[in-house]
Protein backbone atom coordinates (compact mmCIF):
# COMPACT_ATOMS: atom_id res chain seq x y z
CA UNK A 1 0.00 0.00 0.00
CA UNK A 2 1.65 3.24 -0.95
CA UNK A 3 1.65 5.86 2.26
CA UNK A 4 3.31 8.44 0.12
CA UNK A 5 1.41 9.35 -3.32
CA UNK A 6 2.81 11.54 -6.09
CA UNK A 7 -0.40 11.33 -8.43
CA UNK A 8 1.35 13.43 -11.46
CA UNK A 9 3.60 11.37 -13.05
CA UNK A 10 4.70 14.11 -14.95
CA UNK A 11 4.56 18.06 -15.33
CA UNK A 12 5.88 20.44 -18.02
CA UNK A 13 7.04 24.39 -17.17
CA UNK A 14 8.08 26.98 -19.13
CA UNK A 15 11.59 28.44 -17.99
CA UNK A 16 10.79 31.44 -15.32
CA UNK A 17 7.27 30.42 -14.56
CA UNK A 18 6.39 28.51 -11.53
CA UNK A 19 6.35 24.45 -10.89
CA UNK A 20 4.59 23.28 -8.24
CA UNK A 21 4.70 19.44 -7.61
CA UNK A 22 2.39 17.51 -5.43
CA UNK A 23 2.53 14.78 -2.42
CA UNK A 24 -0.36 13.51 -0.55
CA UNK A 25 0.24 11.19 2.42
CA UNK A 26 -2.32 8.54 4.34
CA UNK A 27 -0.19 7.57 7.38
CA UNK A 28 -0.63 10.88 10.14
CA UNK A 29 2.27 9.35 11.96
CA UNK A 30 4.24 10.80 9.26
CA UNK A 31 6.52 13.63 11.13
CA UNK A 32 9.21 14.44 8.62
CA UNK A 33 9.07 14.81 4.89
CA UNK A 34 11.95 15.60 2.21
CA UNK A 35 11.96 16.22 -1.74
CA UNK A 36 15.10 14.91 -3.49
CA UNK A 37 15.65 15.31 -7.32
CA UNK A 38 16.82 12.46 -9.34
CA UNK A 39 18.76 12.51 -12.23
CA UNK A 40 18.42 9.05 -15.07
CA UNK A 41 21.25 6.06 -13.40
CA UNK A 42 22.00 8.31 -10.03
CA UNK A 43 21.34 8.41 -6.77
CA UNK A 44 18.56 10.86 -5.79
CA UNK A 45 19.95 14.28 -4.31
CA UNK A 46 18.66 15.81 -1.11
CA UNK A 47 16.87 19.03 -1.63
CA UNK A 48 14.87 20.07 1.24
CA UNK A 49 12.78 18.89 4.11
CA UNK A 50 10.15 20.14 6.36
CA UNK A 51 9.11 18.91 10.25
CA UNK A 52 5.54 18.90 10.78
CA UNK A 53 5.55 21.45 13.03
CA UNK A 54 6.05 23.83 10.08
CA UNK A 55 3.51 24.49 7.44
CA UNK A 56 6.47 26.46 5.29
CA UNK A 57 10.28 25.61 4.95
CA UNK A 58 11.76 27.91 1.96
CA UNK A 59 15.72 27.26 0.39
CA UNK A 60 16.52 30.13 -2.24
CA UNK A 61 14.34 29.02 -5.69
CA UNK A 62 12.29 25.87 -3.46
CA UNK A 63 9.55 25.93 -1.00
CA UNK A 64 7.92 23.31 0.27
CA UNK A 65 4.30 23.75 1.79
CA UNK A 66 3.01 21.15 4.02
CA UNK A 67 -0.94 21.07 4.98
CA UNK A 68 -1.28 18.84 7.58
CA UNK A 69 -5.11 18.30 8.05
CA UNK A 70 -4.95 17.68 4.59
CA UNK A 71 -1.91 15.36 4.36
CA UNK A 72 -0.69 17.15 1.60
CA UNK A 73 2.65 18.90 0.61
CA UNK A 74 4.11 20.46 -2.20
CA UNK A 75 7.28 21.82 -3.48
CA UNK A 76 7.40 25.45 -5.24
CA UNK A 77 10.11 26.21 -7.77
CA UNK A 78 10.58 29.55 -8.89
CA UNK A 79 11.74 30.56 -11.19
CA UNK A 80 11.76 27.57 -13.17
CA UNK A 81 15.00 26.33 -14.68
CA UNK A 82 15.62 24.05 -17.56
CA UNK A 83 18.61 22.59 -15.45
CA UNK A 84 15.28 21.52 -12.74
CA UNK A 85 14.10 19.20 -15.37
CA UNK A 86 14.31 15.56 -13.44
CA UNK A 87 12.26 13.49 -11.31
CA UNK A 88 11.58 14.78 -8.03
CA UNK A 89 10.76 12.42 -5.55
CA UNK A 90 8.55 13.10 -2.23
CA UNK A 91 9.51 11.02 1.01
CA UNK A 92 8.43 10.69 4.58
CA UNK A 93 9.08 9.43 8.20
CA UNK A 94 7.39 8.76 11.30
CA UNK A 95 10.51 8.01 13.61
CA UNK A 96 10.09 11.78 14.94
CA UNK A 97 13.23 12.97 13.92
CA UNK A 98 15.60 10.06 14.54
CA UNK A 99 19.06 9.70 11.92
CA UNK A 100 17.89 6.30 12.28
CA UNK A 101 14.31 5.88 10.64
CA UNK A 102 13.45 4.83 6.90
CA UNK A 103 12.02 6.52 4.59
CA UNK A 104 8.66 5.97 2.32
CA UNK A 105 8.50 7.71 -1.23
CA UNK A 106 6.09 8.43 -3.32
CA UNK A 107 6.61 7.13 -7.47
CA UNK A 108 8.06 10.39 -8.28
CA UNK A 109 7.21 13.47 -11.13
CA UNK A 110 9.32 13.69 -13.87
CA UNK A 111 9.50 17.64 -14.42
CA UNK A 112 10.33 18.97 -17.49
CA UNK A 113 10.97 22.79 -17.84
CA UNK A 114 11.77 23.95 -21.27
CA UNK A 115 12.97 27.22 -22.83
CA UNK B 1 29.17 17.05 3.04
CA UNK B 2 28.72 13.32 3.56
CA UNK B 3 29.19 11.49 0.42
CA UNK B 4 28.35 7.62 -0.13
CA UNK B 5 30.35 6.07 -2.42
CA UNK B 6 28.54 2.72 -4.74
CA UNK B 7 30.03 0.16 -7.14
CA UNK B 8 29.61 -0.74 -9.19
CA UNK B 9 27.48 1.65 -11.28
CA UNK B 10 26.34 -0.88 -13.60
CA UNK B 11 27.07 -4.78 -14.32
CA UNK B 12 25.64 -7.16 -16.36
CA UNK B 13 25.55 -10.59 -15.25
CA UNK B 14 24.28 -14.57 -16.30
CA UNK B 15 21.02 -15.80 -14.71
CA UNK B 16 22.58 -18.27 -11.86
CA UNK B 17 25.62 -16.15 -10.84
CA UNK B 18 25.84 -13.94 -8.24
CA UNK B 19 26.47 -10.23 -8.00
CA UNK B 20 27.87 -7.83 -4.77
CA UNK B 21 27.41 -4.47 -4.49
CA UNK B 22 29.46 -2.43 -2.31
CA UNK B 23 28.35 1.14 -0.60
CA UNK B 24 30.46 2.89 1.36
CA UNK B 25 30.36 5.97 3.48
CA UNK B 26 33.58 8.12 2.59
CA UNK B 27 33.75 10.80 5.61
CA UNK B 28 30.91 9.62 8.13
CA UNK B 29 30.39 6.67 10.10
CA UNK B 30 27.46 5.49 8.67
CA UNK B 31 25.18 3.67 11.94
CA UNK B 32 22.13 2.85 9.33
CA UNK B 33 22.45 1.32 5.64
CA UNK B 34 19.11 1.09 3.79
CA UNK B 35 19.02 -1.02 0.60
CA UNK B 36 15.93 0.64 -1.69
CA UNK B 37 15.09 -1.14 -5.79
CA UNK B 38 13.45 0.61 -8.07
CA UNK B 39 11.87 -0.38 -11.28
CA UNK B 40 10.91 2.01 -13.98
CA UNK B 41 8.57 4.62 -13.71
CA UNK B 42 8.32 3.34 -9.96
CA UNK B 43 9.18 4.49 -6.51
CA UNK B 44 11.93 3.52 -4.29
CA UNK B 45 11.25 0.35 -2.73
CA UNK B 46 12.91 -0.54 0.52
CA UNK B 47 14.36 -4.21 0.46
CA UNK B 48 16.25 -3.89 3.83
CA UNK B 49 17.71 -2.00 6.83
CA UNK B 50 21.07 -2.74 8.13
CA UNK B 51 22.84 -1.43 11.19
CA UNK B 52 26.22 -2.22 11.69
CA UNK B 53 27.58 -5.31 13.51
CA UNK B 54 23.70 -7.01 13.28
CA UNK B 55 21.68 -8.83 11.68
CA UNK B 56 19.69 -7.00 8.43
CA UNK B 57 15.76 -6.27 8.76
CA UNK B 58 14.13 -7.24 5.61
CA UNK B 59 10.98 -5.80 4.03
CA UNK B 60 8.15 -8.20 3.80
CA UNK B 61 8.26 -9.88 0.43
CA UNK B 62 12.07 -9.67 0.23
CA UNK B 63 13.83 -13.05 0.28
CA UNK B 64 16.66 -12.63 2.69
CA UNK B 65 18.45 -15.97 1.32
CA UNK B 66 18.39 -13.96 -1.99
CA UNK B 67 19.41 -10.74 -1.19
CA UNK B 68 22.63 -11.06 1.71
CA UNK B 69 23.74 -8.01 3.02
CA UNK B 70 26.42 -7.13 5.24
CA UNK B 71 27.21 -4.18 7.25
CA UNK B 72 30.56 -5.60 8.91
CA UNK B 73 31.69 -2.02 9.61
CA UNK B 74 30.43 1.56 9.80
CA UNK B 75 32.09 2.58 6.68
CA UNK B 76 30.71 -0.38 4.37
CA UNK B 77 28.12 -2.19 3.66
CA UNK B 78 27.68 -4.79 1.10
CA UNK B 79 24.70 -6.10 -1.41
CA UNK B 80 25.09 -9.97 -2.60
CA UNK B 81 22.30 -10.84 -5.27
CA UNK B 82 22.42 -14.22 -5.13
CA UNK B 83 21.77 -17.15 -8.18
CA UNK B 84 20.45 -13.77 -9.83
CA UNK B 85 17.92 -13.94 -12.50
CA UNK B 86 16.49 -11.69 -15.32
CA UNK B 87 13.43 -10.71 -12.75
CA UNK B 88 16.42 -9.58 -10.42
CA UNK B 89 17.56 -6.83 -13.02
CA UNK B 90 16.80 -3.61 -11.07
CA UNK B 91 18.41 -0.15 -10.48
CA UNK B 92 19.38 -1.06 -6.65
CA UNK B 93 20.52 2.30 -4.57
CA UNK B 94 22.09 2.46 -0.99
CA UNK B 95 21.39 5.17 1.62
CA UNK B 96 23.16 5.93 4.72
CA UNK B 97 21.80 7.67 8.29
CA UNK B 98 24.81 9.05 10.41
CA UNK B 99 24.51 10.80 13.14
CA UNK B 100 25.67 13.99 11.80
CA UNK B 101 21.98 15.07 12.16
CA UNK B 102 19.08 13.83 10.73
CA UNK B 103 19.31 13.47 6.74
CA UNK B 104 20.05 10.53 4.43
CA UNK B 105 22.72 10.29 1.97
CA UNK B 106 22.41 7.95 -1.26
CA UNK B 107 24.88 6.06 -3.16
CA UNK B 108 25.13 6.84 -7.02
CA UNK B 109 22.85 3.84 -7.71
CA UNK B 110 23.66 0.40 -9.22
CA UNK B 111 21.95 -0.52 -12.75
CA UNK B 112 22.01 -4.62 -12.22
CA UNK B 113 20.99 -6.42 -15.60
CA UNK B 114 20.69 -10.41 -15.46
CA UNK B 115 21.25 -12.25 -18.76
Amino acid sequence: DQQVKQNSPSLSVQEGRISILNCDYTNSMFDYFLWYKKYPAEGPTFLISISSIKDKNEDGRFTVFLNKSAKHLSLHIVPSQPGDSAVYFCAASDDRGSTLGRLYFGRGTQLTVWP
Amino acid sequence: GAVVSQHPSRVICKSGTSVKIECRSLDFQATTMFWYRQFPKQSLMLMATSNEGSKATYEQGVEKDKFLINHASLTLSTLTVTSAHPEDSSFYICSASSQLGYGYTFGSGTRLTVV
